[in-house]
This record gives structure tokens, sequence and C-alpha cells, in this order.
């Protein structure tokens, strides 16, 4: 069982809809992470949270926007995706931020979106 | 940048050794890491190993680095069908993000 919790497990979209994924863990991590996962490759980083602020943002397009309410949940807005958007998308978190020495990252299962 | 390779696909019998390689360029990783991703599900941290270490054993799995080589390898004893999995190893970047290798298929036959 994994201790960072996703939802929905599954997602089906428009290009034209909004929705959000949301990712929780109660394991008192520092930081939060969003990678995006295309089939049969390596996950990519998207955002870094670090003490609920925005650490890193590696120049995802504007249609993602993140959001960190309060240390233990993470948020992903979503609008007007594209097709190739269609992936799985992981959350992380781990004790340390970046930086901040041994940070072993602990994922969840995942969100799997599909854009229509 | 940082490259981490794997070798694609892995294939064992039961009951065998299995070991997965990795190679990366970037020596400055203070801890290199084994992740285990099974099908529809997220990454599962398998185990991690500090950089002045050489090998690191917990169980069935047993991690060996070599900095000179820039090699970091992870056999898993005695592999069971519930092995059957992609592995990713993971290297600290620039500011300590992952780095994560390409990813190494093993699939495990009776």
């Amino acid at each position: 069982d994994t201790e960072v919790t996703q939802t929905p497990k599954h997602l089906v979209m428009g290009m034209t809809n909004k929705k959000s994924l949301k990712c929780e863990q109660h394991m008192g991590h520092r930081a939060m992470y969003w990678y995006k996962q295309k089939a049969k490759k390596p996950p990519e980083l998207m955002f870094v949270y670090s003490y609920e602020k925005l650490s890193i943002n590696e120049s995802v397009p504007s249609r993602f926007s993140p959001e960190c309410p309060n240390s233990s949940l993470l948020n992903l807005h979503l609008h007007a995706l594209q097709p190739e958007d269609s992936a799985l998308y992981l959350c992380a978190s781990s004790h340390n931020p970046p930086g901040g020495g041994n940070q072993p990252q602990h994922f969840g299962d995942g969100t799997r979106l599909s854009i229509l | 940048g940082e490259d981490v390779e794997q070798s694609l696909f892995l294939s064992v019998r039961e009951g065998d050794s299995s070991v997965i390689n990795c190679t990366y360029t970037d020596s400055s990783s203070t801890y290199l890491y084994w992740y285990k991703q099974e099908p529809g599900a997220g990454l599962q941290l398998l185990t991690y190993i500090f950089s002045n270490m050489d090998m690191k054993q917990d169980q069935r799995l047993t991690v060996l680095l070599n900095k000179k080589d820039k090699h970091l390898s992870l056999r898993i004893a005695d592999t069971q069908t519930g092995d059957s999995a992609i592995y990713f190893c993971a290297v600290e970047g620039g500011t300590d993000k992952l780095i994560f290798g390409t990813g190494t298929r093993l699939q495990v036959f009776p």
C-alpha cells in the first residue's frame, strides 16, 4: 500500500474540460512533486513544492496549474489539455526538499489521464 | 546534463538471480536509488545507497556501486514471478532533482 494517495485513478476528459487531480500524504513530508509518465518511459518532473511554495517549474505549459493548499495536499488543475497530454500523472513526496540532503521520494499510484 | 542508461529488457528463470545494470554520467549524486514499477501502479522505492558505500544488502536485494566506472547494479536473489516489473535507477542531478534511468523490464518465467 502506498502512503501517497492520488485521486481519481482514471480520468477521461475532453479538450475543453476543466478537471483537477488530487494528491495527499500524511507522512509529514515537506516536499511534494508532480511527474508525467508516458508509456514505457521514465517519469518526467513537472513541478516541485517545498514548504508549500512552488520551487521548481520545469517549463510546463500553463494549461497545467499546480496548487498546494497545505502541507499534506497537492492539486494539479487541468484546462484545455491536448491529446498528447494523455499520460500517467504521478505525485510524490519526500521528507526533505531538493538540496536538503537524502530525500527518497515516495510515489502514489498515479492518475491515468486520457484526453479525447 | 545527467544521462542515466539501463538495458531495456531482462528475462530470467524463476529461482535464478537477476542483475539489473545502470550507468550514469555525473558523479555528484549523494544517494542513488532503485525503484520498481508494476503494471498500472506508481513507483515503489526498493532501496538506495549512499555514494561512499560500495555495497548494500537488504534481504534478497544487493546494490553494488562502482563510482570509478559510474556503474550501479541491483541484484535480486531467488527471483520470483512477483518480481516481474520495470526497474528504474535514479540519481540526484543538479539541485538534487531525481534523474531516472530509461528503465529495465524484468520478465520472470517458470
